[in-house]
């Protein structure tokens, strides 16, 4: 079965530094990877997907995420963080329609 | 705005009661999805439509948990007899049969908490 693990539960990073989010996966077929993120009280968005094309992957808000499978992993950086980006991240991998995701990663961003 | 939408967005009820979510798709995804996040986690699978016709439920799903969508448009999720172990946010996605790979919409959850 696929499932995800999020290494660290909380990240603390400082306005402008680098945002690494780490993120391996488990499947025994070529997956299907996505990010998410959720602000307080609100649903999950979509920041990016992987569909086996290009290995490295932009989505919105300047983030981005490169698909690594000698080391099954789908990290999600971002060069320069935000105050807007505090908010709770996901990884997530498809089995077919429905998603499996890891418990989440929460992100501070210090002034 | 035409994204996924649910009503209500929070529900406080008593242990015992009955409560009932509804969640409207976007327009065109005839694929459904029903979620659970606890404090803390990620979203867990519940349920998963396509059209009008169930699918697939979770084994999160007990007995008091019901689940339709009528005319293969919105969906309702019911939950009987509530305990407190079903404080959660419930939350409903959708996803059209055309992309690939089932790309997930979701909307902005129902907070349910069971006093």
């Amino acid at each position: 079965a696929q499932s995800v693990t999020q290494l660290g539960s909380h990240v603390s990073v400082s306005e402008g530094a680098l945002v690494l989010l780490r993120c391996n996966y488990s499947s025994s077929v070529p997956p299907y990877l996505f990010w998410y993120v959720q602000y307080p009280n609100q649903g999950l968005q979509l920041l990016l997907k992987y569909t086996s094309a290009a290995t490295l992957v932009k989505g919105i808000n300047g983030f981005e995420a490169e698909f690594k499978k000698s080391e099954t992993s789908f990290h999600l950086t971002k060069p320069s963080a935000h105050m807007s980006d505090a908010a709770e991240y996901f990884c997530a991998v498809s089995h077919y329609y429905k998603l499996s995701f890891g418990a989440g990663t929460t992100v501070t961003v210090r002034a | 705005d035409t994204g996924v939408s649910q009503n209500p967005r929070h529900k406080i009820t008593k242990r015992g009661q009955n409560v009932t979510f509804r969640c409207d798709p976007i327009s065109e995804h005839n694929r459904l999805y029903w979620y659970r996040q606890t404090l803390g986690q990620g979203p867990e699978f519940l349920t998963y439509f396509q059209n009008e016709a169930q699918l697939e439920k979770s084994r999160l799903l007990s007995d008091r948990f019901s689940a339709e969508r009528p005319k293969g448009s919105f969906s309702t999720l019911e939950i009987q007899r509530t305990e407190q172990g079903d404080s959660a946010m419930y939350l409903c996605a959708s996803s059209s049969v055309i992309a690939v790979p089932y790309e997930q919409y979701f909307g902005p959850g129902t907070r349910l908490t069971v006093t």
